[in-house]
């Protein structure tokens, strides 16, 4: 089975804060993505990569920046948390590109700013 | 930008009775997906339904897809408590199948 995993489940920062969020999924998928989930929102896209050092912006990329070092893991970095920030914050990869496979989301991250 | 849009918002039943719901969605799609989320949990992959796909079975589960009116069904029958959970349908664009695009869900209650 493939597994998703997020560093944090719960995290509360201050305003101002630099904040990292941790996703690693251990089956050599190509594709990470990063959303947000709010209540009457949906989820959002915030950045995604397809391939090691590479990366693409989603629907709602202002405030956040992402890495992807190597394949299994992808940073989520929040460079100066602001309270709209407070959300849960969801991991997902695929092996292929997302229209095509199914995507396997990490437990989420509920991230409370302050 | 949210493409599908599910109806309805929040179904309530009983344990054992069908559950339905719908994703209504607004350009060409390459296929569809649905998911599931149980509460403040991460999403769970259920089905994917192709453009060329009618029907598709999985367990209890029904997808069913009409492109001509941009509109898929999930049905969940004889349904049970550990249905309860937040439904989600996701599109990927005929045009750009690098994201997909998620509607903003059904809350499902199944009552014991």
């Amino acid at each position: 089975d493939v597994k998703v995993t997020q560093s944090s489940r719960y995290l509360v920062k201050r305003t101002g804060e630099k904040v990292f969020l941790e996703c690693v999924q251990d089956m050599d998928h190509e594709n990470m993505f990063w959303y947000r989930q709010d209540p009457g929102l949906g989820l959002r896209l915030i950045y995604f990569s397809y391939d090691v050092k590479m990366k693409e912006k989603g629907d709602i990329p202002e405030g956040y920046s992402v890495s992807r070092e190597k394949k299994e893991r992808f940073s989520l970095i929040l460079e100066s948390a602001s309270t709209n920030q407070t959300s849960m914050y969801l991991c997902a990869s695929s092996l292929g590109i997302a229209g095509s496979e199914t995507q396997y989301f990490g437990p989420g991250t509920r991230l409370l700013v302050l | 930008s949210q493409q599908g849009e599910e109806d309805p918002q929040a179904l309530s039943i009983q344990e054992g009775e069908n559950a339905t719901m719908n994703c209504s969605y607004k350009t060409s799609i390459n296929n569809l997906q649905w998911y599931r989320q149980n509460s403040g949990r991460g999403l769970v992959h259920l089905i994917l339904i192709r453009s060329n796909e009618r029907e598709k079975h999985s367990g209890r589960l029904r997808v069913t897809l009409d492109t001509s009116k941009k509109s898929s069904s999930l049905l969940i029958t004889a349904s049970r408590a550990a249905d309860t959970a937040s439904y989600f349908c996701a599109t990927a664009n005929a045009g750009n199948n690098r994201k997909l695009i998620w509607g903003l869900g059904t809350s499902l209650a199944v009552n014991p």
